[in-house]
Order: structure tokens, then sequence, then C-alpha cells
């Protein structure tokens, strides 16, 4: 199999606060996780590739300072979003590969968390 | 620069076949996917083209003809559940994927 989690599915906060979101791969391990942006009616957005113990590469235009992203093991990354604000309502989804590194490569296929909506008051 | 294109809606009956086209433009290619994303939901995997012609999975079939930047998903005896949206991604030489904006598909009974 190959299940991703991500938790919370569904958050709401407040202006300026920072909210956590976790992504977890529970039946393989996952050197690599993608973190995406979907506004609605709109294709998924990359913001970021994530790689266990290395720091993340972020998208052109992505705020590394703002979507802090740590991928701390094998089965787990985080995106933090910090001082959100209501422009950064979004569905943030997770993905990851069992192959490490290539995204698109041959057969390396992206499976996806279940995705976490969040809003920003 | 890069392009997707898919339809952004299609209507169709229960029970008929439907065929989404994807064309591309790419700087390089190694392969090309398609997932179904039902609404509030993440995307789930259907398939996976890098030679020319179709691959066929139970009622689902992909084809890709990379001469022509072309590929399309042709969905068999369609049920209601197959309401969703159905993304085209690419991988370029960088095997960087770029994605489609997705085509939604209606099925009336």
């Amino acid at each position: 199999g190959a299940v991703v989690s991500q938790h919370p599915s569904r958050v709401i906060c407040k202006s300026g606060t920072s909210v956590k979101i976790e992504c977890r791969s529970l039946d393989f391990q996952a050197t690599t996780m993608f973190w995406y942006r979907q506004f609605p009616k709109q294709s998924l957005m990359l913001m970021a590739t994530s790689n266990e113990g290395s720091k993340a590469t972020y998208e052109q235009g992505v705020e590394k300072d703002k979507f802090l992203i740590n991928h701390a093991s094998l089965t787990l990354s985080t995106l933090t979003v910090t001082s959100a604000h209501p422009e950064d309502s979004s569905f943030y989804i997770c993905s990851a590969t069992k192959l490490p590194g290539l995204a698109g490569g041959p057969e390396n296929t992206q499976y996806f968390g279940p995705g976490t909506r969040l809003t920003v008051l | 620069g890069q392009n997707i294109d898919q339809p952004t809606e299609m209507t169709a009956t229960e029970g008929a076949i439907v065929q989404i086209n994807c064309t591309y433009q790419t700087s390089g290619f190694n392969g090309l996917f398609w997932y179904q994303q039902h609404a509030g939901e993440a995307p789930t995997f259907l398939s996976y083209n890098v030679l020319d012609g179709l691959e066929e999975k139970g009622r689902f079939s992909s084809f890709l003809s990379r001469s022509k930047g072309y590929s399309y998903l042709l969905l068999k005896e369609l049920q209601m559940k197959d309401s969703a949206s159905y993304l085209c991604a690419v991988s370029d030489s960088n095997y960087q994927l770029i994605w489609g904006a997705g085509t939604k598909l209606i099925i009336k009974p």
C-alpha cells in the first residue's frame, strides 16, 4: 500500500496566528515529500519539495520564512504557516513518493494525503 | 513557457463513455500522469504513460502520443461515483510535474 495521512483535516484560525500541518506516510518510507496549495477551481500549485534531513526547496514566489517546512523523519513532514492571513486560506495537500528525489521520474508516483482546509479569519 | 490544456468541464451520462483530452507543451518529457480528485479531497493516482500507445486499467484507459503532445483519459461504463475532476500532469526534463487545471466531469443519470 501507499497511504499518506494529514492532520488536521480542517482548521480555522485567527489572523496572525501560526498553524502546523502534519503529513505522514503510514506504510512506507518517504524520502521526499511535497507540499501543494490549491485554491478553488484551480490546479495544484507546488510550494516546496522536502527531503528528509535537509532543507526544503521552495518554488519561486513561496516565502520560506512564512511557510516553514520540517522533514524530521522518513515518515513525517510538517508545514507551519506562520502569522497566517486571510489570503493564506486554501487547501493544503502533501504528497510522498516511495523513491527518492525525482517527483516525476519513471514510475515515481506521488501519493497524496487527504488535504487540510485552512480558513484564516 | 510550459503549458497543459484540458477542457474545464464535461458532462456525460451514466453508463456511457467519455474521453478527456490533454495537450501539453513542456521543456522535455518524462511521462504523463492522470489523477482523479473528488471535491474537497486530495488527488488519487489513475495512470502513468511514458511510451506512445494505450494503457488499459479496467474501466479506465489512458492514451499518449508524444509527437503530438497529446493524451486522453477514456472512462467506460460511467458510474455516478466517477463525477470528479481529472488532472493531467506532465513530468518535464527536470522531472518536475507540471499540472493542468483539471477537467470537472459531471455524470447525469
